[in-house]
């Protein structure tokens, strides 16, 4: 069964610097996507970026952008020029593609991120 | 969130009853998904439906059944509601295409069993 591994409950960042979240998955799979979410209090999910296994290339949104390691099996976030509005929950989550669980989305335990000013 | 309607969006049972909690999609999207999310936690998949007349379990499916009724519709209930399955919970659909993998949320139920 796969597995998602958010080993930092609590992170936090000053305005305007960066700061990294990170994951780690468990899978004998080959086709994945991850995915990184984000859930402000309104309890709203929101994404934020996501990445296809087959893709070597780092995908980036803007401001955020993912370090993919698919030997390491690591999916780390990094966010830039942090913003009072980045402050969240934020969630790793694995879409199997193939094989006996295809379709299942599975959720990493998520990380409280605080923006100071 | 546009596309994933939930309904209720707020219950109160009593410990025993029963109830359903509704979810559809007007995506055409093949899978639908049964989360809950205790307070200060992760999301925990209950059932999924990978396809239209197929469901799975997910990780917590103890005291849960699911009915994918048509490509739409994908409902959960609670046949004896216990306190432990006060939570907040998210039903979710999955369109995999050529614009890549594109995941929608409801915006939660909340449910308090006292």
């Amino acid at each position: 069964a796969q597995t998602v591994t958010q080993s930092q409950p609590e992170m936090s960042v000053q305005e305007a610097e960066t700061v990294t979240l990170s994951c780690t998955y468990d899978t004998s799979e080959s086709d994945y996507y991850l995915f990184w979410y984000k859930q402000p209090p309104s309890r709203q999910m929101i994404l934020v970026i996501r990445q296809e296994a087959y893709k070597q290339q780092n995908a980036t949104e803007n401001r955020f952008s993912v370090n993919f390691q698919k030997a390491a099996k690591s999916f780390s976030l990094k966010i830039s020029d942090s913003q009072l509005g980045d402050a969240a929950m934020y969630f790793c989550a694995y879409w199997s593609a193939g094989g006996t669980s295809y379709g299942k989305l599975t959720f990493g335990q998520g990380t409280i991120l605080t923006v100071h000013p | 969130n546009a596309g994933v309607t939930q309904t209720p969006k707020f219950q109160v049972l009593k410990t025993g009853q029963s109830m359903t909690l509704q979810c559809a999609q007007d995506m055409n999207h093949n899978s639908m998904y049964w989360y809950r999310q205790d307070p200060g936690m992760g999301l925990r998949l209950i059932y999924y439906s990978a396809s239209e007349g197929t469901t799975d379990k997910g990780e917590v499916p103890n005291g849960y059944n699911v009915s994918r009724l048509n490509k739409r519709e994908f409902s959960l209930r609670l046949e004896s509601a216990a306190p432990s399955q006060t939570s907040v919970y998210f039903c979710a659909s999955n369109r995999k295409g050529t614009a890549g993998n594109t995941i929608y949320f409801g915006e939660g139920s909340w449910l308090t069993v006292v």
